[in-house]
Protein backbone atom coordinates (compact mmCIF):
# COMPACT_ATOMS: atom_id res chain seq x y z
CA UNK A 1 0.00 0.00 0.00
CA UNK A 2 1.12 3.41 -0.39
CA UNK A 3 3.27 5.01 2.27
CA UNK A 4 3.48 8.68 3.69
CA UNK A 5 3.48 10.98 0.53
CA UNK A 6 4.90 14.38 0.38
CA UNK A 7 5.22 17.16 -2.07
CA UNK A 8 7.31 18.87 -3.58
CA UNK A 9 10.52 16.88 -2.87
CA UNK A 10 12.40 19.64 -3.44
CA UNK A 11 11.91 23.65 -3.23
CA UNK A 12 13.67 26.49 -3.93
CA UNK A 13 11.88 30.08 -3.06
CA UNK A 14 13.45 33.47 -2.40
CA UNK A 15 13.69 35.01 0.96
CA UNK A 16 10.11 36.97 1.60
CA UNK A 17 8.04 34.34 -0.46
CA UNK A 18 5.45 32.39 1.34
CA UNK A 19 5.67 28.02 0.71
CA UNK A 20 3.22 25.82 1.37
CA UNK A 21 4.48 21.57 1.66
CA UNK A 22 2.05 19.03 1.33
CA UNK A 23 1.61 15.78 3.10
CA UNK A 24 -0.57 12.51 2.06
CA UNK A 25 -0.97 10.70 5.25
CA UNK A 26 -1.27 6.64 5.18
CA UNK A 27 -4.97 6.15 5.21
CA UNK A 28 -6.83 6.06 7.73
CA UNK A 29 -3.82 7.17 9.89
CA UNK A 30 -5.23 9.59 12.60
CA UNK A 31 -2.39 10.89 13.94
CA UNK A 32 -0.30 13.49 11.98
CA UNK A 33 3.18 15.02 12.85
CA UNK A 34 5.45 17.51 11.35
CA UNK A 35 8.99 17.81 12.15
CA UNK A 36 11.79 19.75 10.48
CA UNK A 37 15.82 18.36 10.02
CA UNK A 38 18.38 21.08 9.29
CA UNK A 39 21.70 19.40 8.29
CA UNK A 40 23.24 17.71 10.59
CA UNK A 41 20.76 18.46 13.64
CA UNK A 42 18.22 15.95 14.83
CA UNK A 43 14.43 15.61 14.52
CA UNK A 44 13.05 19.54 15.43
CA UNK A 45 9.09 18.66 16.34
CA UNK A 46 6.15 21.49 14.86
CA UNK A 47 3.31 20.08 15.19
CA UNK A 48 0.92 16.84 15.93
CA UNK A 49 -2.60 16.55 15.23
CA UNK A 50 -4.47 13.47 16.77
CA UNK A 51 -7.77 12.51 15.27
CA UNK A 52 -10.53 15.63 15.81
CA UNK A 53 -8.60 17.15 18.82
CA UNK A 54 -6.91 20.28 18.88
CA UNK A 55 -3.62 20.19 17.47
CA UNK A 56 -0.14 20.74 19.53
CA UNK A 57 1.32 23.55 17.82
CA UNK A 58 3.92 24.00 20.87
CA UNK A 59 7.15 22.96 18.27
CA UNK A 60 5.96 26.21 16.17
CA UNK A 61 8.99 28.02 15.85
CA UNK A 62 7.49 31.51 15.44
CA UNK A 63 4.00 33.13 13.73
CA UNK A 64 4.77 32.49 9.95
CA UNK A 65 4.57 28.87 10.31
CA UNK A 66 1.05 27.25 10.44
CA UNK A 67 -0.19 24.02 10.01
CA UNK A 68 -3.61 22.64 8.87
CA UNK A 69 -5.24 18.96 8.18
CA UNK A 70 -8.50 19.32 6.15
CA UNK A 71 -10.96 16.45 6.88
CA UNK A 72 -8.37 14.30 9.12
CA UNK A 73 -6.92 13.53 6.39
CA UNK A 74 -4.05 15.84 3.88
CA UNK A 75 -1.47 18.11 5.43
CA UNK A 76 -0.09 21.85 4.59
CA UNK A 77 2.46 23.27 6.38
CA UNK A 78 3.05 26.97 5.72
CA UNK A 79 6.01 28.95 6.01
CA UNK A 80 5.29 32.80 5.54
CA UNK A 81 7.97 35.15 4.38
CA UNK A 82 10.45 32.60 4.46
CA UNK A 83 13.74 33.09 6.03
CA UNK A 84 17.18 31.81 4.87
CA UNK A 85 17.13 30.03 8.71
CA UNK A 86 13.92 28.28 7.43
CA UNK A 87 16.08 26.37 5.02
CA UNK A 88 15.88 22.67 6.32
CA UNK A 89 14.09 19.24 5.73
CA UNK A 90 10.47 19.45 6.22
CA UNK A 91 9.19 15.34 7.33
CA UNK A 92 5.89 14.69 7.46
CA UNK A 93 5.05 11.45 9.61
CA UNK A 94 1.87 9.65 10.24
CA UNK A 95 0.49 7.09 12.47
CA UNK A 96 -2.39 4.50 13.12
CA UNK A 97 -5.04 5.33 15.89
CA UNK A 98 -3.82 6.02 19.24
CA UNK A 99 -2.65 2.93 21.61
CA UNK A 100 0.19 1.56 22.84
CA UNK A 101 3.19 0.47 20.31
CA UNK A 102 1.74 2.40 17.24
CA UNK A 103 4.56 3.37 15.14
CA UNK A 104 4.58 6.53 13.04
CA UNK A 105 5.88 6.25 9.56
CA UNK A 106 7.71 8.63 7.42
CA UNK A 107 7.46 10.63 4.63
CA UNK A 108 10.56 11.51 2.43
CA UNK A 109 10.47 14.91 2.87
CA UNK A 110 10.76 18.08 1.25
CA UNK A 111 13.62 20.20 1.28
CA UNK A 112 13.34 23.25 1.22
CA UNK A 113 16.10 26.14 -0.06
CA UNK A 114 15.52 29.72 0.91
CA UNK A 115 17.89 32.01 -1.37
CA UNK B 1 15.25 18.21 31.35
CA UNK B 2 14.55 17.30 27.88
CA UNK B 3 11.80 14.60 27.61
CA UNK B 4 13.88 12.16 25.54
CA UNK B 5 17.59 12.54 26.21
CA UNK B 6 20.59 10.85 24.20
CA UNK B 7 24.47 10.59 23.69
CA UNK B 8 24.58 12.52 20.19
CA UNK B 9 27.46 10.53 19.96
CA UNK B 10 29.29 9.83 17.31
CA UNK B 11 30.53 6.68 18.05
CA UNK B 12 33.08 5.23 16.44
CA UNK B 13 33.89 1.19 16.66
CA UNK B 14 35.26 -1.07 14.25
CA UNK B 15 33.49 -3.75 12.36
CA UNK B 16 32.41 -7.21 14.79
CA UNK B 17 32.43 -4.63 18.34
CA UNK B 18 29.61 -4.75 20.30
CA UNK B 19 28.15 -1.11 20.99
CA UNK B 20 25.50 -0.17 23.37
CA UNK B 21 23.18 3.35 23.53
CA UNK B 22 21.29 4.84 26.18
CA UNK B 23 18.43 7.01 26.29
CA UNK B 24 16.21 8.66 29.52
CA UNK B 25 12.86 9.75 29.30
CA UNK B 26 11.05 11.78 31.76
CA UNK B 27 7.78 11.07 31.84
CA UNK B 28 7.13 8.11 34.11
CA UNK B 29 3.62 7.54 32.59
CA UNK B 30 4.80 6.62 28.88
CA UNK B 31 3.59 2.94 27.55
CA UNK B 32 5.42 2.79 24.17
CA UNK B 33 8.81 2.74 23.38
CA UNK B 34 11.00 2.52 19.90
CA UNK B 35 14.20 2.69 18.39
CA UNK B 36 14.65 4.09 15.21
CA UNK B 37 17.58 3.99 12.56
CA UNK B 38 18.11 6.90 10.12
CA UNK B 39 20.60 7.03 7.08
CA UNK B 40 21.84 9.89 6.00
CA UNK B 41 19.71 12.20 4.16
CA UNK B 42 17.15 9.57 4.85
CA UNK B 43 13.70 9.64 6.46
CA UNK B 44 13.76 7.40 10.28
CA UNK B 45 12.44 4.10 10.03
CA UNK B 46 11.25 1.90 12.99
CA UNK B 47 14.17 -0.43 13.69
CA UNK B 48 12.26 -2.06 16.89
CA UNK B 49 9.70 -1.51 19.38
CA UNK B 50 10.97 -2.20 22.97
CA UNK B 51 9.02 -4.19 25.45
CA UNK B 52 8.70 -4.27 29.15
CA UNK B 53 10.36 -7.96 29.09
CA UNK B 54 12.94 -6.53 26.63
CA UNK B 55 13.11 -8.11 23.25
CA UNK B 56 15.94 -9.01 20.55
CA UNK B 57 16.21 -8.79 16.42
CA UNK B 58 19.22 -11.13 15.13
CA UNK B 59 22.13 -8.81 16.52
CA UNK B 60 20.12 -6.34 18.19
CA UNK B 61 18.79 -6.08 21.39
CA UNK B 62 16.81 -3.58 23.30
CA UNK B 63 15.94 -3.35 26.90
CA UNK B 64 13.56 -1.08 28.97
CA UNK B 65 14.18 0.05 32.67
CA UNK B 66 11.08 1.62 33.90
CA UNK B 67 12.47 2.17 37.73
CA UNK B 68 15.39 4.42 36.10
CA UNK B 69 13.17 5.25 32.67
CA UNK B 70 16.02 4.67 30.42
CA UNK B 71 16.04 2.13 27.52
CA UNK B 72 18.64 0.51 25.89
CA UNK B 73 19.92 -0.58 22.45
CA UNK B 74 23.01 -3.22 21.96
CA UNK B 75 24.41 -4.21 18.92
CA UNK B 76 26.58 -6.96 18.51
CA UNK B 77 28.76 -8.04 15.62
CA UNK B 78 28.50 -4.65 13.81
CA UNK B 79 28.78 -3.91 10.48
CA UNK B 80 29.68 -1.15 8.35
CA UNK B 81 25.69 -0.68 7.29
CA UNK B 82 25.26 -0.28 10.72
CA UNK B 83 26.46 3.00 10.22
CA UNK B 84 23.54 5.57 11.17
CA UNK B 85 21.71 7.47 13.74
CA UNK B 86 19.34 5.83 16.21
CA UNK B 87 16.89 7.93 17.45
CA UNK B 88 15.39 7.09 20.76
CA UNK B 89 10.82 7.11 20.52
CA UNK B 90 8.98 7.61 23.51
CA UNK B 91 5.18 8.28 24.04
CA UNK B 92 4.34 11.43 25.74
CA UNK B 93 0.99 12.70 26.76
CA UNK B 94 -2.00 12.41 24.45
CA UNK B 95 0.28 9.83 22.64
CA UNK B 96 2.06 11.96 20.92
CA UNK B 97 5.46 10.13 19.95
CA UNK B 98 8.62 12.30 21.25
CA UNK B 99 11.63 11.63 19.02
CA UNK B 100 15.36 11.91 21.04
CA UNK B 101 17.78 14.13 18.68
CA UNK B 102 19.58 10.51 17.89
CA UNK B 103 23.09 8.88 18.57
CA UNK B 104 25.26 8.65 15.57
CA UNK B 105 26.92 5.43 14.86
CA UNK B 106 29.80 4.70 13.01
CA UNK B 107 31.33 1.47 11.84
CA UNK B 108 35.05 1.05 10.74
CA UNK B 109 36.44 -1.93 8.88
Amino acid sequence: GAGVSQSPSNKVTEKGKDVELRCDPISGHTALYWYRQSLGQGLEFLIYFQGNSAPDKSGLPSDRFSAERTGGSVSTLTIQRTQQEDSAVYLCASSPARGAYTEAFFGQGTRLTVV
Amino acid sequence: RKEVEQDPGPFNVPEGATVAFNCTYSNSASQSFFWYRQDCRKEPKLLMSVYSSGNEDGRFTAQLNRASQYISLLIRDSKLSDSATYLCVVNGNTDKLIFGTGTRLQVFP
